[in-house]
């Protein structure tokens, strides 16, 4: 089955510091993408990242990057010197070439960014 | 930038009204989606249609239809809503492409049904 777990419904982090946002995925599709999408209170989904089943290089942009360990289907992201307007939702997706144009989102991880 | 609208933030409705929902985008996207999320599920794919008047279930579409006239509009509706139905929609529209196919997604609206 295809799923995308994110395993920290809540997160903290002190301003200016790094923070990791867990994901793994499960498909057996051996070509798919994933997503990073920020959730602000507002509600709009702001796309982040995205990294491709057959890209070598973990994907960045930005204090984003995306930690990509094919092997143990994860993938993690990483927000590099935290801001206060980083708090927000943020989702992992995945998007399989079967079954058309579906991408699967996971539950979500509230980050909170302390001054 | 990609701008993708959706016709109301806020909406209440009572339990058996017909209820629509309108989603307008302005990049001449072949794919068009709509969303629920509700806490703790993320967010579920009701519809999608990758061409006008083509439409694709997703994986919750009980209770829901939708309509694609125009490229740039994607419209849901609930023929009779119901308490369950309270939730935040949301709207996405895509490039049909063999690329990363990444979903821009509209405000979203906050459907309550009394």
């Amino acid at each position: 089955a295809q799923k995308i777990t994110q395993t920290q419904p809540g997160m903290f982090v002190q301003e200016k510091e790094a923070v990791t946002l867990d994901c793994t995925y499960d498909t057996s599709d051996p070509s798919y993408g994933l997503f990073w999408y920020k959730q602000p209170s507002s509600g709009e989904m702001i796309f982040l990242i995205y990294q491709g089943s057959y890209d070598q290089q973990n994907a960045t942009e930005g204090r984003y990057s995306l930690n990509f360990q094919k092997a143990r289907k994860s993938a993690n992201l990483v927000i590099s010197a935290s801001q206060l307007g980083d708090s927000a939702m943020y989702f992992c997706a995945m998007r399989v070439n079967t079954g058309g144009f579906k991408t699967i989102f996971g539950a979500g991880t509230r980050l909170f960014v302390k001054a | 930038d990609v701008k993708v609208t959706q016709s109301s933030r806020y909406l209440v409705k009572r339990t058996g009204e017909k209820v629509f929902l309108e989603c307008v985008q302005d990049m001449d996207h072949e794919n068009m989606f709509w969303y629920r999320q509700d806490p703790g599920l993320g967010l579920r794919l009701i519809y999608f249609s990758y061409d006008v008047k083509m439409k694709e279930k997703g994986d919750i579409p009980e209770g829901y239809s939708v309509s694609r006239e125009k490229k740039e509009r994607f419209s849901l509706i609930l023929e009779s809503a119901s308490t369950n139905q309270t939730s935040m929609y949301l709207c996405a529209s895509s490039f049909q492409s063999g690329g990363p196919d990444t979903q821009y997604f509209g405000p979203g609206t906050r459907l309550t049904v009394l």
